[in-house]
Order: structure tokens, then sequence, then C-alpha cells
């Protein structure tokens, strides 16, 4: 199955677009790519998931390359709430369509 | 997307003792997925859940210790056998309802073993 990788770290400014990369250069034609999120002691959250065309909705965009090895999730306006750990995840039959989750970037938002 | 009802929401069991966590699902899933979240990482998979066939574990992980009952498209349980303080984790369950929704995860089981 596909792995990702990801910064362990970031940092953004309240009001500033949250740009988080995601490289999966192993992925399969079939498998797609998911966001999740988790904020401390609760579960994870869902954001946004695609296949390889970029998808937005009304928590984030998602931008993935035309070669599908690597993806971009935005968050356009983050603020204090966003600060969580991010998890890119690709899976698919080969996978058994289970999510495993890496070590994700932690996102600090700063006001 | 589907809401998942997991219980117990947290316990402090015994060492020796096993604990059986419950996720209900309000509609029919093919799919159902337990994690075991330890202190300060990130989640890992402990097994897939279908209904009418054994569960398949990930490596590092056996039945006699996690066995997973699925008895119909909407319930599933996890027992964590003859708990030892390692096992002091947070445990969720997570469902699949197709491609076009993601998935959604239970709100998790806190065990404490002391």
């Amino acid at each position: 199955d596909a792995k990702t990788t990801q910064p362990p770290s970031m940092d953004c400014a309240e009001g500033r677009a949250a740009n988080l990369p995601c490289n999966h250069s192993t992925i399969s034609g079939n498998e797609y790519v998911y966001w999740y999120r988790q904020i401390h002691s609760q579960g994870p959250q869902y954001i946004i998931h695609g296949l390889k065309n970029n998808e937005t909705n009304e928590m984030a965009s998602l931008i993935i390359t035309e070669d599908r090895k690597s993806s971009t999730l935005i968050l356009p306006h983050a603020t204090l709430r966003d600060t969580a750990v991010y998890y890119c995840i690709v899976t698919g039959s080969n996978s058994g369509y289970a999510l495993n989750f890496g070590k994700g970037t932690s996102l600090l938002v700063t006001p | 997307s589907a809401v998942i009802s997991q219980k117990p929401s947290r316990d402090i069991c015994q060492r020796g003792t096993s604990l059986t966590i419950q996720c209900q699902v309000d509609s029919q899933v093919t799919m159902m997925f337990w994690y075991r979240q330890q202190p300060g990482q990130s989640l890992t998979l402990i097994a897939t859940a279908n209904q009418g066939s054994e569960a398949t574990y990930e490596s590092g992980f056996v039945i006699d210790k996690f066995p997973i009952s699925r008895p119909n498209l909407t319930f599933s349980t996890l027992t964590v056998s003859n708990l030892s303080p390692e096992d002091s984790s947070i445990y969720l369950c997570s469902v699949e309802k197709g491609t076009a929704y993601g998935y959604t995860f239970g709100s998790g089981t806190r065990l404490t073993v002391v």
C-alpha cells in the first residue's frame, strides 16, 4: 500500500492560508487521498478526499498534482481552532480500504 | 455519512481482566475498522471486521488478545483480553460508507489498566 510523507510540524498565522503538503509517490491508480485531522483528545475528523481532481468543500481545498504523486491541503483562512495534527492518507483496494495513519503534520495556528 | 455510538467512553480495569467495547452504527456498513491510539501516538489499525467473515488482523495484533465480533451490518465489538498497563490507550472504531463520504470514527474508548 502507498505510504505518505508529511512535514512533522508547521506554523501559520491566524487569518492566513495554511498549505499542508503531502508526498505519496507510490500511490496506485485506484487509491484515494484522504485528509483527516485530530484535535487533542478528540477522534479524527474528516476533512476532504479526492482521487485525481482538485476538490473543495466548506472546510478546505485539496490540490492533487497531475501525476498524483503529491497533494496539498489548503485551509484558506486558518483560525486558532484549526490547530491540530493533520493526516494525509492514501487507501484503496490494495490496502483493504483501511486508513493507515502516519505521524501527520502538527499545525500550530498563532494569533 | 454514518453516525457511530461507541461504548463505554472510558473505563478503568484491573490487570488480567478484559474489556469489551461496542460500536453501533445507524446504518448498514460493509467494513468496520478498529484502531488503537497509545498516549502521544498516532492511530494504529488493529483489524478490519467484515460481517460474515473473520476479522483481518494487522501485524502485531492477534485474535486471542483482541477478539472481534461482527454479528450484523450495524454492530461490532472489540474485546481487549488479559489486560496489562501497556493496553492503556484510546480504542476507536470506524466505518466507511462509500468513497463519496469518507470514513466516520466513533468517539473512542479511553482504557486505563491499573
